[in-house]
């Protein structure tokens, strides 16, 4: 099984800021690496998918990069309503999903 | 408008049966796979089960097979999993699932339906 490993677990910023949010894959996964948010009491959102694609409606300031064993999600300038959870996810054998970055205002 | 909505969750004994729902609309529902993934409380993700759009073909984690049963009826637009022999640990959130290529990748997610396990 690929493991998926996010870091760091929580990030402390203020709103305007740039977040950066990593996910390592134990071995490669080619670019098949999507991300999603979740906001507290809401279902998991698609943001990216193929590690640097734009999912439907997901504003420019997200963008993903990354290919192999090493991806980062960018917010480029925090809005109030990025504060949340991002999981990362590898679909390149079988699935799994990373551990999670919480996203917390600082 | 284009959706899925589960239903059926609630509290349950351990070792009893629950039978979750899932309904679509707004899309065609029988050209898609369909998952449930669920979320124990303050934990992150897991993948539960999976369903081809024919419902030929299902699939299921090691930690529930033999234990739930996914199903569809493409007529009604409806998901379904039946769960027996439930144990504390599928204490969740129990969302259904749109995969939008065929290969695990989750575009369109309902909100969930809680599921609790306890005495």
């Amino acid at each position: 099984e690929i493991v998926l490993t996010q870091s760091p677990a929580t990030l402390f910023l203020s709103p305007g800021e740039r977040a950066t949010l990593s996910c390592r894959a134990s071995q490669s996964v080619s670019s098949y690496l999507a991300w999603y948010q979740q906001r507290p009491g809401q279902a998991p959102r698609l943001l990216i998918y193929d590690a640097s694609n734009r999912a439907t409606g997901i504003p420019a300031r997200f963008s993903g990069g990354g290919s192999g064993t090493d991806f980062t999600l960018t917010i480029s300038s925090l809005e109030p309503e990025d504060f949340a959870v991002y999981y990362c996810q590898q679909r390149s054998s079988s699935l799994t999903f990373g551990g999670g970055t919480k996203v917390e205002i600082k | 408008e284009v959706q899925l909505v589960e239903s059926g969750g609630g509290l349950v004994m351990p070792g009893g049966f629950l039978r979750l729902s899932c309904t679509a609309s707004g899309f065609t529902f029988s050209n898609y796979n369909i998952h449930w993934i669920r979320q124990a409380p303050g934990t992150g993700l897991e993948w539960v089960s999976s369903i081809s759009s024919s419902g030929h073909y299902t699939y299921y984690a090691d930690s529930v097979r033999g234990r739930f049963t996914i199903s569809r009826d493409n007529a009604k637009n409806s998901l379904y999993l039946q769960m027996s022999s439930l144990g504390a640990e599928d204490t969740a959130l129990y969302y259904c699932v749109r995969d939008s290529t065929g290969y695990y990748l989750f575009d369109l997610w309902g909100q969930g339906t809680l599921v609790t396990v306890s005495s």
